[in-house]
């Protein structure tokens, strides 16, 4: 059973203009959220996190939205650079450090 | 550089060999994890460790895949009598336990091709 989902495999956005990836979870245990971001032959890179007793958490350019009734997270890429064109994970655990379940990841190309 | 890091970082053998990957976390990481990632996936949880003690296995390590941490600082993954199945990217991570906000830091992978 696959406990985080992102559903769209890619996403498209030109540069400049905001991108939105998102992720949904069922387990009402996970308490900590994270991103990573993938290059091709180099392991995931952490972005940024969030704990369940936020709702929003800002770095730069990246802000993740936690939406805990809806069992709902997403990142805000805004503005989107073609540097920024990878795999994107989101990841949960019920509690910091704990071990991480991994959606099955969303591809961003951001187009000059 | 003081990241995670792995080796080899490609490794091709034939279907019923044995083969050995190893991990060498940040120097002060006590959490160490071993995770498998397939083509189109994320990354599956296969194992971790806190210091030497391994705390959890995944179903889906099979009694084929052994893992080690003998020292509580670098970590072996041993698969024995390798299957086409196999093949896959092998990623460690490592992460402070108790460290508040510690994300898991991971190496760039070994890659396995059993043909």
């Amino acid at each position: 059973d696959q406990q985080v989902k992102q559903n769209s495999p890619s996403l498209s956005v030109q540069e400049g203009r905001i991108s939105i990836l998102n992720c949904d979870y069922t387990n009402s245990m996970f308490d900590y959220f994270l991103w990573y971001k993938k290059y091709p032959a180099e392991g995931p890179t952490f972005l940024i996190s969030i704990s369940s007793i936020k709702d929003k958490n800002e770095d730069g350019r990246f802000t993740v939205f936690l939406n805990k009734s809806a069992k709902h997270l997403s990142l805000h890429i805004v503005p989107s650079q073609p540097g920024d064109s990878a795999v994107y994970f989101c990841a949960a655990s019920p509690k910091v450090g704990g071990k991480l379940i991994f959606g099955q990841g969303t591809e961003l190309s951001v187009k000059p | 550089d003081t990241g995670v890091s792995q080796d080899p970082r490609h490794k091709i053998t034939k279907r019923g060999q044995n083969v050995t990957f190893r991990c060498d976390p940040i120097s002060e990481h006590n959490r160490l994890y071993w995770y498998r990632q397939t083509l189109g996936q994320g990354p599956e949880f296969l194992t971790y460790f806190q210091n030497e003690a391994q705390l959890e296995k995944s179903r889906l390590l099979s009694d084929r895949f052994s893992a080690e941490r003998p020292k509580g600082s670098f970590s072996t993954l041993e698969i024995q009598r390798t299957e086409q199945g196999d093949s896959a990217m092998y990623l460690c991570a490592s992460s402070l336990a108790g460290g508040g906000n510690s994300p898991l830091h991971f190496g760039n992978g070994t890659r396995l091709t059993v043909t």
